[in-house]
């Protein structure tokens, strides 16, 4: 499974647009972009996934760009609830395994 | 939507004892189900692949003998720690999916504390 690179930290304030970037430039073609999110002492939370559409649903936006290399999770309006660390995992199609890296620590402040 | 069910999600042992801890799926059957350990600060690290019906798949440097995993249920898979030593200690996350390429379900996880 390709490698995923993340910024280690981010603040974001409450009410803003959280832009978390992720770097997959070793992608291949049959291998999804998946997002989780962690918050303290819990089990990861599914987020959203996709191939190579920009994808939404109630939780949040994921931009894909045009040659895959890199990926942007969008939560649109953050509250102090999304303070967690959040992991962009590069899945393959034939695969049931899910790596994670060392994510990213947003922290949203009021 | 998918529920993955954890227990315990505390446990304190003392050194030299076994723990199991049982991850179940509530509204799914899953054939494969993972197990994660989770150091304080560190991202969580896959231990094994549990698989219905057949041995449990260990990742690199995992020893086998001290993780025994058991997946006997579409519903069940047990992770015992066996001959707990304080260095175990750590948090234990289980996971599992209905379907190929759905999202992931993880459970609430376990704290072990081995004294």
């Amino acid at each position: 499974d390709a490698k995923t690179t993340q910024p280690p930290s981010m603040d974001c304030a409450e009410g803003r647009a959280a832009n978390l970037p992720c770097n997959h430039s070793t992608i291949s073609g049959n291998e999804y972009v998946y997002w989780y999110r962690q918050i303290h002492s819990q089990g990861p939370q599914y987020i959203i996934h996709g191939l190579k559409n920009n994808e939404t649903n109630e939780m949040a936006s994921l931009i894909i760009t045009e040659d895959r290399k890199s990926s942007t999770l969008i939560l649109p309006h953050a509250t102090l609830r999304d303070t967690a660390v959040y992991y962009c995992i590069v899945r393959g199609y034939n695969t049931d395994k899910l790596i994670f890296g060392t994510g990213t620590r947003l922290q949203v402040f009021p | 939507g998918a529920v993955v069910s954890q227990h315990p999600s505390r446990v304190i042992c003392k050194s030299g004892t076994s723990v199991k801890i049982e991850c179940r799926s509530l509204d799914f059957q899953a054939t494969t189900m993972f197990w994660y350990r989770q150091f304080p600060k560190q991202s969580l690290m896959l231990m094994a692949t549990s698989n219905e019906g057949s041995k449990a798949t260990y990742e690199q440097g995992v020893e086998k003998d001290k993780f025994l995993i058991n997946h006997a249920s579409l519903t069940l898979s047990t992770l015992t720690v066996t001959s707990a030593h304080p260095e175990d200690s750590s948090f234990y996350i289980c996971s599992a999916t209905p379907g190929q390429l759905v999202g992931y379900t993880f459970g609430s996880g376990t704290r072990l504390t081995v004294v």
